[in-house]
Parts: C-alpha cells; sequence; structure tokens
C-alpha cells in the first residue's frame, strides 16, 4: 500500500489554520497514524487510528477520514507546530509512511 | 520509565552484515508488537520490519525483503535486525519502536536511534 500525502511543504504563519492531506492507494479502514518530527528528535506519535488523538497532544490537533483519504488539520498553528509531518498506514502486511509534509514558517 | 536502547550500527562496506539489537525496559515487552523504521540522512521515515508480540506474525519491506531478519527474544526484552547484503541505500538512522497491537494505536515510543553507515 503506498502512502502519498500532500503538500510536501507548506509555508504558515501561526494562528493559521493547516490541513494536510494523505491518501492510501487502497483502502485502509481508519488504520491510520500520524507523526510530528522535529530535527533531529525522534518521531512522536499525535493520532491513531484516523482520529484518535494521543494522550498529551494539543486539542488544536485532529485527524479524520477514512478508506483511502485522511487529513491531520492544525487549528491554530503555533511556532511548537513548525515540524515535518508524517502519515502511516498499518491495516496490511506493511506499516507504509507517506513521504512527510514540512510545515515551514511564513 | 519506557526506555528501548538501540545498538550495532556503525560502518560497514557494502555487502557486509550487521546485527542491530534494541533493549526495551519499563513496560511489558511480550504484549508489544516491535517493529524497525529507518531514515536516510535528511529523508523521510521508511518502514523496514515488524514482528507480533508472539512472532506469529512477521513482515518486510519489499526493499529490505530476502536480507534483513527480525526476531525477538521475550525472556530478555530485546529485538533484533539482521541485516545482510548491505547496500549504500541502506545508509540510515535505524528506529525501534514499539506498538500495542490491542488498541490499535500506532507506533507510540521510540528509541533515539543507532546509525547504520554502508560504504567502502
Amino acid at each position: 500500500i503506498q502512502m502519498t500525502q500532500s503538500p510536501s511543504t507548506l509555508s504558515a504563519s501561526v494562528g493559521d489554520r493547516v490541513t494536510i492531506t494523505c491518501r492510501a492507494s487502497q483502502s485502509i479502514s481508519g488504520w491510520l497514524a500520524w507523526y510530528q518530527q522535529k530535527p533531529g528528535k525522534v518521531p512522536k506519535l499525535l493520532i491513531s487510528k484516523a482520529s484518535t488523538l494521543e494522550s498529551g497532544v494539543p486539542s488544536r490537533f485532529s485527524g479524520s477520514g477514512s478508506g483511502t483519504e485522511f487529513t491531520l488539520t492544525i487549528s491554530s498553528l503555533q511556532p511548537d507546530d513548525f515540524a515535518t509531518y508524517y502519515c502511516q498506514q498499518y491495516n496490511s502486511n506493511s506499516r507504509t509512511f507517506g513521504q512527510g509534509t514540512k510545515v515551514e514558517i511564513k | 520509565e519506557v526506555q528501548l536502547v538501540e545498538s550495532g550500527g556503525g560502518l560497514v562496506k557494502p555487502g557486509g552484515s550487521l546485527r542491530l539489537s534494541c533493549a526495551a525496559s519499563g513496560f511489558t515487552f511480550s504484549s508489544y508488537s516491535m517493529n524497525w523504521v529507518r531514515q536516510a540522512p535528511g529523508k523521510g521515515l521508511e518502514w523496514v520490519s515488524s514482528i507480533s508480540s508472539t512472532n506469529e506474525y512477521i513482515y518486510y519491506a519489499d526493499s529490505v525483503k530476502g536480507r534483513f531478519t527480525i526476531s525477538r527474544d521475550n525472556a530478555k526484552n530485546l529485538l533484533f535486525l539482521q541485516m545482510n547484503s548491505l547496500r549504500a541505500d541502506d545508509t540510515a538512522l535505524y528506529y525501534c519502536a514499539r506498538r500495542f497491537v490491542v488498541q490499535g494505536r500506532g507506533f507510540d515510543f521510540w528509541g533515539r536511534g543507532t546509525l547504520v553507515t554502508v560504504s567502502s
């Protein structure tokens, strides 16, 4: 299963609403996770099962979707949110990641 | 405190072998599926391999199938990745990560990684 994220890079300002899209090459039901990674740091799990927020993750993050199309939304971008975001499917006999979306300061 | 500590990385020539280890502590290792994920310098995350809690299910990325072997020792809380026939494009930081399958979550805890460099 291939995972395609868009856009690859996103320039935004603090306070902006940001949406990242992840598409699967075939249905993965709701078995999708989102991660945040900052430079030199370990990836951090934000969302599991497409929309379940992990403990401690700010409520400005939300996930939605099922089947083949999914979105990660940050309702009001904060300085700490500038990072690279990855989706990952875990439906099949693989655990494929998307190529990543870098959220940059505009 | 949950800990995953990878080791075994280093510089190896093309065609060579390495065995990575991941030592787990602070949680019930035998209840979690375990995974290897790699990240080439400046690149994105690439899933490598997964093993279920009881070794029943083992999966590999196509890029490593037939060359890499994942295994685990639940008695010693250890995860392994045997890497053979290494190529330059295997150069990456290799992370181990856990997943609690019953809860349907993603990879909720990661080690800090061990660097593998394949070069002549």
